[in-house]
């Protein structure tokens, strides 16, 4: 089963943007999907949005439309998450989330998980 | 999309059973047969417990259960022990073609 590994913890300033990796292994990248889901403190999660590596095919909740980028490197089986214009309401632990996909669909649950990325927006 | 609704907090003893309920609408839980439940512990990463309403991934304890009636979701879990207290989160597949996720219930094992 692939795992899924993040990049170290992250403090930001209020504007800039934060870029986040998630490093897959044990699988076959190309056969799943990566979803970005983010846990603010003391709060649920947060579906941000997912790429289909294979594909190279990213949708994104409408909460985050034209503020995040999910892209994914097929040479490195890497997904990564871009998230501009941060504010304070954006500090949070983002994870990331594998989906199985088959050569006709995806399941439609997230298994394994990432060990998740604190992002700090502080000025 | 809204957030699924979920009971903010539940408690049973060892030894017993309780219920999580996940509330949706017929656009995600009623619609669909594509709800998942996650378990997350302080400072750890949610974990699987079932998926598509009632089944059981490889390794999670039979003690866990899951359903759905209408627009209604439920987690069952029987014999509690001291380590299933955690948070736990429902997710359903959405008319939009993208999850949902509800706010987490907290549960305490007394």
């Amino acid at each position: 089963q692939v795992q899924l590994v993040q990049s170290g913890a992250e403090v930001k300033k209020p504007g800039s943007s934060v870029k986040v990796s998630c490093k897959a292994s044990g699988g076959t990248f190309s056969s799943y999907a990566i979803s970005w889901v983010r846990q603010a403190p003391g709060q649920g999660l947060e579906w941000m949005g997912r790429i289909i590596p294979i594909l190279g095919i990213a949708n994104y909740a409408q909460k985050f439309q034209g503020r995040v980028t999910i892209t994914a490197d097929k040479s490195t089986s890497t997904a990564y998450m871009e998230l501009s214009s941060l504010r304070s309401e954006d500090t949070a632990v983002y994870y990331c989330a594998s989906t199985y996909c088959s050569s006709t669909s995806c399941y439609r649950w997230f298994d394994p998980w990432g060990q998740g990325t604190l992002v700090t927006v502080s000025s | 999309q809204s957030a699924l609704t979920q009971p903010a907090s539940v408690s049973g003893s060892p030894g017993q059973s309780i219920t999580i309920s996940c509330t949706g609408t017929s656009s995600d839980v009623g619609g669909y047969n594509y709800v998942s439940w996650y378990q997350q512990h302080p400072g750890k990463a949610p974990k699987l417990m079932i998926y598509d309403v009632s089944n059981r991934p490889s390794g999670v304890s039979n003690r866990f259960s899951g359903s759905k009636s209408g627009n209604t979701a439920s987690l069952t879990i029987s014999g509690l022990q001291a380590e299933d207290e955690a948070d736990y989160y429902c997710s359903s597949y959405t008319s939009s073609s993208t999850p949902v996720f509800g706010g987490g219930t907290k549960l305490t094992v007394l």
